[in-house]
């Protein structure tokens, strides 16, 4: 298993452009989420979903959509990029809740906005 | 879900055992203690997870006060590798969200 995958590594958007970053995993997972993390802080989620078809708002969803049109991936969508996105962002995903307390989390997609 | 308090930083000799406490005073009775770590901004990594027994694992010990206002995670033989954020999570079982907050810094040293 490749586990939690994202694309790409690293981008530099100016600003008002925008770009999707893409999240896959091959874990069967039902619940997927997206976070942010700034420098020097924890994560904040930003979106997330209980299964395909299903999403719903996290802590900070403002200039972000998604969608979740397969179990497997979970892109989020930047419009009109800002200089406050500038952050690295993290997906993650775990099973049902009643089958497993642990949530895998890609490696990131560092993305900064000038 | 219930906030935690760690301080911001700690360290250890290598080798050593590294006790990394978490205060969360406000826990209510269904709420679960969670730890995660996050190796030099790579994405966080589940270590154990607790109600109100003892837990360990191939990883580490989490160890709860009886009235549940405070945990310890113990990594028994500290790695240099084992230099990382480490979080402190209290959660609400599995069905509520992770939250975040700024974690305490282990520093392993030679």
């Amino acid at each position: 298993n490749a586990g939690v995958t994202q694309t790409p590594k690293f981008r530099i958007l100016k600003i008002g452009q925008s770009m999707t970053l893409q999240c896959t995993q091959d874990m069967n997972h039902n619940y997927m989420y997206w976070y942010r993390q700034d420098p020097g802080m924890g994560l904040k989620l930003i979106y997330y979903s209980v299964g395909a078809g299903i999403t719903d708002k996290g802590e900070v969803p403002n200039g972000y959509n998604v969608s979740r049109s397969t179990t497997e991936d979970f892109p989020l969508r930047l419009e009109l990029a800002a200089p406050s996105q500038t952050s690295v962002y993290f997906c993650a995903s775990n099973l049902a809740p009643a089958r497993s307390y642990e949530q895998y989390f890609g490696p990131g997609t560092r993305l900064t906005v000038t | 879900d219930a906030k935690t308090t760690q301080p911001p930083s700690m360290d250890c000799a290598e080798g050593r055992a590294a006790n990394l406490p978490c205060n969360h005073s406000t826990i209510s009775g269904n709420e679960y203690v969670y730890w995660y770590r996050q190796i030099h901004s790579q994405g966080p990594q589940y270590i154990i997870h607790g109600l109100k027994n003892n837990e360990t694992n191939e990883m580490a010990s989490l160890i709860i006060t009886e009235d549940r206002k405070s945990s310890t995670l113990i990594l028994p033989h500290a790695t240099l590798r084992d230099t990382a954020v480490y979080y402190c999570i209290v959660r609400a079982g599995a069905n509520s969200k992770l939250t975040f907050g700024k974690g305490i810094t282990l520093s392993v040293r030679p």
